[in-house]
């Protein structure tokens, strides 16, 4: 069965502190996608990134990371010095089989951030 | 581009009613999925459709159910709503079904 783990429910730093939020997942599939997006107060859920399965190259935006090790099943997320407007509740998905098809996603339960001034 | 949009954003309803939300994906997905948030379970799938079939179905009762028009806009029916219907609805689109997905602001469903 595919699973998401997120085994941080919360966390609170100060702002300009880095943060890093883990993301374990389990499938038998050989091809799949890994995602995060965040969901601030609005609720709207924001895309932040995909990786495919073949890819475990680590990817920066800005002050937003990415550490992909299939060897762990781990897809961890590093925020570098974090700011008020981080606060959000950040997801985990991955993609639900049926060959690499993205239309079916199994998400983590989140892990809310709190960035304080 | 106008992204994801969804109708109603707010619905009260009462237990045993039914309910049908509307979802219009960015100009040019042509595949839609549905997923509910609640406190409790999280954010589960619902439904994907893509060209106006339905692609993969969540682990939810025939109580709900969906359709996508040719037009690729969407909607979802909830029939004989209980109370822990209550919840957050997404709509997602993508251009194909291998896309990443774009959600919608999602309708807040209130079931008494």
């Amino acid at each position: 069965a595919q699973k998401v783990t997120q085994a941080q429910t919360e966390i609170s730093v100060v702002e300009k502190e880095d943060v890093t939020l883990d993301c374990v997942y389990e499938t038998r599939d050989t091809t799949y996608y890994l995602f995060w997006y965040k969901q601030p107060p609005s609720g709207e859920l924001v895309f932040l990134i995909r990786r495919n399965s073949f890819d475990e190259q680590n990817e920066i935006s800005g002050r937003y990371s990415w550490n992909f090790q299939k060897s762990t099943s781990s897809f961890n997320f590093t925020i570098t010095a974090s700011q008020v407007v981080d606060s959000a509740v950040y997801f985990c998905a991955l993609s639900g089989g049926n060959g690499g098809s993205q239309g079916n996603l199994i998400f983590g339960k989140g892990t809310k951030l709190s960035v304080k001034p | 581009k106008a992204g994801v949009t969804q109708t109603p954003r707010y619905l009260i309803k009462t237990r045993g009613q039914q309910v049908t939300l509307s979802c219009s994906p960015i100009s040019g997905h042509r595949s839609v999925s549905w997923y509910q948030q609640t406190p409790g379970q999280g954010l589960q799938f619902l439904f994907e459709y893509f060209s106006e079939t339905q692609r993969n179905k969540g682990n939810f009762p025939g109580r709900f159910s969906g359709r996508q028009f040719s037009n690729s806009r969407s909607e979802m029916n909830v029939s004989t709503l209980e109370l822990g219907d209550s919840a957050l609805y997404l709509c997602a689109s993508s251009l194909d079904r291998w896309d990443e997905q774009y959600f919608g602001p999602g309708t807040r469903l209130t079931v008494t």
